[in-house]
């Protein structure tokens, strides 16, 4: 069975800052991994999504790689803002129903 | 190009009454997933559709959950007979017709959010 830890559960930074956030994962059989962003009271939106064989993916101001051998996979935003702050949740699919983690969530104050 | 649509957004429902969640899923998609997340907790998977096929409910409660995906219209997740337990956010996801198997992008609506008195 799939288990999905992410790490930190929360983060408070001064905006401007550069961070990483941290998914691992216990079994490294999976098709993809997606990053989602969720604002209080809202649903998922997707942030980057990377396939079994890709070692990560590029979208302006984030990055994140996956490690399937270690099982993990990072989430890197530089220059973070204020409006960065969200709950970050990693999704692992290892068939077609994704397992995810609970989230980090992100504050980044003025 | 509208999204994965959720109706209705936030829906109130005294002990034992029934409520029923709808999904649109985005044009062109004929995959649906339902999730429930709970305060607090993470989200987890509760069924995946496909057009008039359930195929898969292993993360649905055995008893007054129910869910369908008609050849026309939207998905519809049933709850009978509601308990205070049952109040959380449930989400909608949609992904296209699979390319290869699990490597699709899924797309999520805003929810709905159950609150049961």
């Amino acid at each position: 069975k799939q288990e999905v830890t992410q790490i930190p559960a929360a983060l408070s930074v001064p905006e401007g800052e550069n961070l990483v956030l941290n998914c691992s994962f216990t079994d490294s059989a999976i098709y993809n991994l997606q990053w989602f962003r969720q604002d209080p009271g809202k649903g998922l939106t997707s942030l980057l999504l990377i396939q079994s064989s890709q070692r990560e993916q590029t979208s302006g101001r984030l990055n994140a790689s996956l490690d399937k051998s270690s099982g993990r996979s990072t989430l890197y935003i530089a220059a973070s803002q204020p409006g960065d702050s969200a709950t970050y949740l990693c999704a692992l699919k290892g068939s077609y129903i994704p397992t995810f983690g609970r989230g980090t969530s992100l504050i980044v104050h003025p | 190009n509208a999204g994965v649509m959720q109706n209705p957004r936030h829906l109130v429902r005294r002990r034992g009454q029934e409520a029923r969640l709808r999904c649109s899923p985005m044009k062109g998609h004929s995959h649906v997933y339902w999730y429930r997340q709970l305060p607090e907790e993470g989200l987890k998977f509760m069924v995946y559709l496909q057009k008039e096929n359930i195929i898969d409910e292993s993360g649905m409660p055995k008893e007054r959950f129910s869910a369908e995906f008609p050849k026309e219209g939207p998905s519809i997740l049933r709850i009978q007979q509601v308990v205070r337990g049952d109040s959380a956010a449930y989400f909608c996801a949609s992904s296209p017709p699979r390319l290869a198997r699990g490597q699709n992008e899924q797309f999520f609506g805003p929810g709905t959010r159950l609150t049961v008195l």
